[in-house]
């Protein structure tokens, strides 16, 4: 079974510019969630999408966006991208995406450096 | 919202001896608290995780504990062996209608030295 994919694995952008990071999850994982990671802060939670729609949201500001397909796939986007971005943005699915127990498993990352 | 305090920030253990983190978190309605691992350059890998209504759980080397009274969950590895050393992470969900949000600590940097 394949695991949680991230696309791009790397990304070098410049401050104003915006970003899509996709992310496609476990077969049969309708549960995506998304995490910004940084030496400083941690493992931050940024949102969660379950059957297109948004479920869960952290305290981010409105730059941060992302959306869920049909498919499950998910994508998130940052627009006017400031250097504080720069981290690891994770991706995690989850199965059923109901219930008391839903073991996330994580996706290898995309590092975004912002310049 | 949930808040999960990790300690200590760093541990360093001798290969065979135990290792111990410690997290406490803050919502009493939180129900389900997994552990993950992530070495150098890799995502974190769930280790292993424990429900509200269970107290201890144990997989061959490594437990996990839970409080619910004082709110307070801890990781026990035991026979550390060199390829332990990474980055422990704890987290907490708060389960409000299906919602999957983690919180987590802060990580532990574990150093197991031969």
């Amino acid at each position: 079974k394949a695991g949680v994919t991230q696309t791009p694995r790397y990304l070098i952008k410049t401050r104003g510019q915006q970003v899509t990071l996709s992310c496609s999850p476990i077969s049969g994982h309708r549960s995506v969630s998304w995490y910004q990671q940084t030496p400083g802060q941690g493992l931050q939670f940024l949102f969660e999408y379950f059957s297109e729609t948004q479920r869960n949201k952290g305290n981010f500001p409105g730059r941060f966006s992302g959306r869920q397909f049909s498919n499950s796939r998910s994508e998130m986007n940052v627009s006017t991208l400031e250097l504080g971005d720069s981290a690891l943005y994770l991706c995690a699915s989850s199965f059923p995406g109901t219930g008391e127990r839903t073991e996330a498993f994580f996706g290898q990352g995309t590092r975004l450096t912002v310049v | 919202g949930e808040n999960v305090e990790q300690h200590p920030s760093t541990l360093s253990v001798q290969e065979g001896d135990s290792a111990v983190i410690k997290c406490t978190y803050s919502d009493s309605a939180s129900n389900y608290f997994p552990w993950y691992k992530q070495e150098l350059g890799k995502r974190p890998q769930l280790i292993i995780d424990i429900r509200s209504n269970v107290g201890e759980k144990k997989d061959q080397r490594i437990a996990v504990t839970l409080n619910k009274t004082a709110k307070h969950f801890s990781l026990h590895i035991t026979e550390t062996q060199p390829e332990d050393s990474a980055v422990y992470f704890c987290a907490a969900r708060l389960f409000t209608g299906g919602g999957n949000k983690l919180t987590f600590g802060t990580g532990t940097q574990l150093k197991v030295e031969l």
